[in-house]
């Protein structure tokens, strides 16, 4: 089945810095892959997603890259801000006769200092 | 207020105990699926289910079970809990067809002594 790898697990940044986050895949049908934001206590809510006819989608100061080949896609925070501070899972999904489900990455810990 | 509704929110149970957590969703969605949640693990798939009365088996899907009679409702049952239970659940939904991001429910909290 597929597997996701996610780095780092945490990372801290200064405030208005860039952020950075990796992840890998082992599956080369998957052809979803969302992005999710969790605070503390909360729902994982869908920030941003890319299917594997694209290589690169941006929504104001959140973007992500999809590198098919060599089966990695990053998502890039700019301009960080403390509110941006949570827990970030990539998660990877193919459509086929079975699940549809999602497999996540172990999660990401963004520090924005202010 | 559309989405999907998790109950209980939190739960203390004594092992041994048999335990439904409910899941609702007025979406219309006809994928359903259930998560647990462990620190430095990310979310783990238990069970899913693609229409209404069928049902298949994630990741992590021994001592629990599900049901699927409906379109909105996906129980999820732990017949006789253990302590290695002890997790966040998370109830999830998305349109079936083609690759669609889940929507998730509040979660519920559960503590097995």
């Amino acid at each position: 089945g597929e597997n996701v790898e996610q780095h780092p697990s945490t990372l801290s940044v200064q405030e208005g810095d860039s952020a950075v986050i990796k992840c890998t895949y082992s599956d080369s049908a998957s052809n979803y892959f969302p992005w999710y934001k969790q605070e503390l206590g909360k729902r994982p809510q869908l920030i941003i997603d890319i299917r594997s006819n694209v290589g690169e989608k941006k929504d104001q100061r959140i973007a992500v890259t999809l590198n098919k080949t060599a089966k990695h896609f990053s998502l890039h925070i700019t301009e960080t801000q403390p509110e941006d501070s949570a827990v970030y899972f990539c998660a990877a999904s193919k459509r086929d006769t079975g699940r549809r489900a999602l497999t996540f990455g172990s999660g990401t810990r963004l520090q924005v200092q202010p | 207020i559309a989405g999907i509704t998790q109950a209980p929110t939190s739960q203390i149970l004594a092992a041994g105990r048999r335990m439904t957590l409910r899941c609702t969703q007025d979406m219309r969605h006809n994928a359903m699926y259930w998560y647990r949640q462990d620190l430095g693990l990310g979310l783990r798939l238990i069970h899913y289910s693609n229409t209404a009365g069928t049902t298949g088996k994630g990741e992590v899907p021994d001592g629990y079970s599900v049901s699927r009679a409906n379109t909105d409702d996906f129980p999820l049952t732990l017949a006789s809990a253990v302590p290695s239970q002890t997790s966040v659940y998370f109830c999830a939904s998305s349109d079936s067809e083609g690759a669609q991001p889940q929507h998730f429910g509040d979660g519920t909290r559960l503590s097995i002594l």
